[in-house]
């Protein structure tokens, strides 16, 4: 068991561009989150998936923001037309569920920053 | 909504000493989970030690221990016998049990280090 993946680990893209990040969970997990996590703050919930099925998304996640995990294995999270306030550390975190234990396990993050 | 609040946003403690981190939620939910997190320096965040609300024991993890207080929705992360190591960002989240469990909620976080 690696732990979950995140990938890219940087990016540093210009207002307007679109980016896309991918997530890798621990392979029997069958929920997978995505959390934002600017500085000096605690991660703030964007999504989360069981499987594929997209269950839940926070207020935070505008129209820019979209999520996808295909065959419910990896995630990938896209941002379109990318603001300055979007710069911030994105974490995926991810859990088997129905274990009695619920416990997320975090991946490394992507850092986006937005120039 | 559920919010979780850490009203200490630092602290040290002397290595070998202890030190305990302070947490309070809101909630109107009676089956959860409570968890604190670290974060080293520039590292994912790992589990320290989780609490099922439901269970009046006390959770401990070595040299963690928590003391959960669910009437006045409080639970606070003890660290005993303090390490170099445990220099990090503590965070205390709060998560919803059952089929429609989902996300966790963080507070602001601790930034605790340790001096030698």
């Amino acid at each position: 068991d690696t732990g979950v993946s995140q990938d890219p680990r940087h990016k540093i893209t210009k207002r307007g561009q679109n980016v896309t990040f991918r997530c890798d969970p621990i392979s029997e997990h069958n929920r997978l989150y995505w959390y934002r996590q600017t500085l000096g703050q605690g991660p703030e919930f964007l999504t989360y998936f069981q499987n594929e099925a997209q269950l839940e998304k926070s207020r935070l996640l505008s129209d820019r923001f979209s999520a996808e995990r295909p065959k419910g294995s990896f995630s990938t999270l896209e941002i379109q037309r990318t603001e300055q306030g979007d710069s911030a550390m994105y974490l995926c975190a991810s859990s088997l569920t129905g274990q009695g234990r619920d416990e997320q396990y975090f991946g490394p993050g992507t850092r986006l920053t937005v120039t | 909504a559920q919010t979780v609040t850490q009203s200490q946003p630092e602290m040290s403690v002397q290595e070998a000493e202890t030190v305990t981190l302070s947490c309070t939620y809101d909630t109107s939910e009676n089956n959860y989970y409570l968890f604190w997190y670290k974060q080293p320096p520039s590292r994912q965040m790992i589990l320290v030690i989780r609490q099922e609300a439901y269970k009046q024991q006390n959770a401990t993890e070595n040299r963690f221990s928590v003391n959960f207080q669910k009437a006045a929705k409080s639970f606070s992360l003890k660290i005993s016998d303090s390490q170099l190591g445990d220099t990090a960002m503590y965070f205390c989240a709060f998560m919803k049990q059952g089929t429609n469990a989902g996300k966790s909620t963080f507070g602001d976080g601790t930034t605790l280090t340790v001096k030698p």
